[in-house]
């Protein structure tokens, strides 16, 4: 079974700064994909940023971009130059090779943009 | 280019009550899946449809079941409604290979008294 682990439940950032949100998975399949998704309190989950476990380049879109670290089993989101429009829930989720295309959430973190 | 839509936006329903919920997919996509997202946490995948089957279930009950129609839309049915269930239902389409992303709707919140 796969697993995230999303450990800030909230974080404040304070306009135009970086700001990173933590992620942790496990899994014993070799071949998986990492995503990151933005909900708003609208509820929609708005897709971010992808990586797949054999990429050698982190993923970046934007101001979004993806600090995978394989051997630590870690995948975090690095937010730059945050906007107010940013505040939102974010969630890390993962794909694995033989679970189908099923989807596993984390908790996700609440992120506060403040000016 | 549409996006995932579904409806209603919100509903509320009755203990023991049926209720079922649309999703129409991202143009050009072929598979549905459905997931429900209890308050402050994060979404839990209920089933996928592909070519009008069910291709992957998760860990839900049998009151769950779904439908897919040739148009690719698909609907959520709930059974026996218990307050649990009160819930953000989201809809997700793709492309049915592997390695393609979901893309979300915005939901349909369920509100069980």
């Amino acid at each position: 079974a796969q697993k995230i682990t999303q450990t800030q439940p909230g974080m404040f950032v304070q306009e135009k700064e970086a700001v990173t949100l933590d992620c942790t998975y496990d899994t014993s399949d070799q071949s998986y994909g990492l995503f990151w998704y933005k909900q708003p309190s609208s509820g929609e989950m708005i897709f971010l940023i992808y990586q797949g476990s054999y990429d050698e380049q982190n993923a970046t879109e934007g101001r979004y971009s993806l600090n995978f670290q394989k051997a630590r089993k870690s995948a975090n989101l690095v937010i730059s130059a945050s906007q107010l429009g940013d505040s939102a829930m974010y969630f890390c989720a993962m794909r694995v090779t033989g679970g189908g295309n099923k989807l596993t959430f984390g908790t996700g973190t609440q992120l506060k943009v403040e000016l | 280019d549409a996006g995932v839509t579904q409806s209603p936006t919100h509903l509320i329903k009755t203990r023991g009550q049926q209720v079922t919920l649309r999703c129409s997919p991202k143009s050009g996509h072929d598979t549905v899946s459905w997931y429900q997202q209890a308050l402050g946490q994060g979404p839990q995948f209920i089933f996928q449809y592909y070519e009008e089957e069910e291709r992957q279930r998760g860990n839900f009950p049998d009151r769950f079941s779904g439908h897919q129609f040739p148009n690719y839309s698909s609907e959520l049915n709930v059974n026996a409604l218990l307050l649990g269930d009160s819930a953000l239902y989201l809809c997700a389409s793709s492309l049915a290979n592997w390695g393609d992303t979901q893309y979300f709707g915005p939901g349909t919140r369920l509100t069980v008294l």
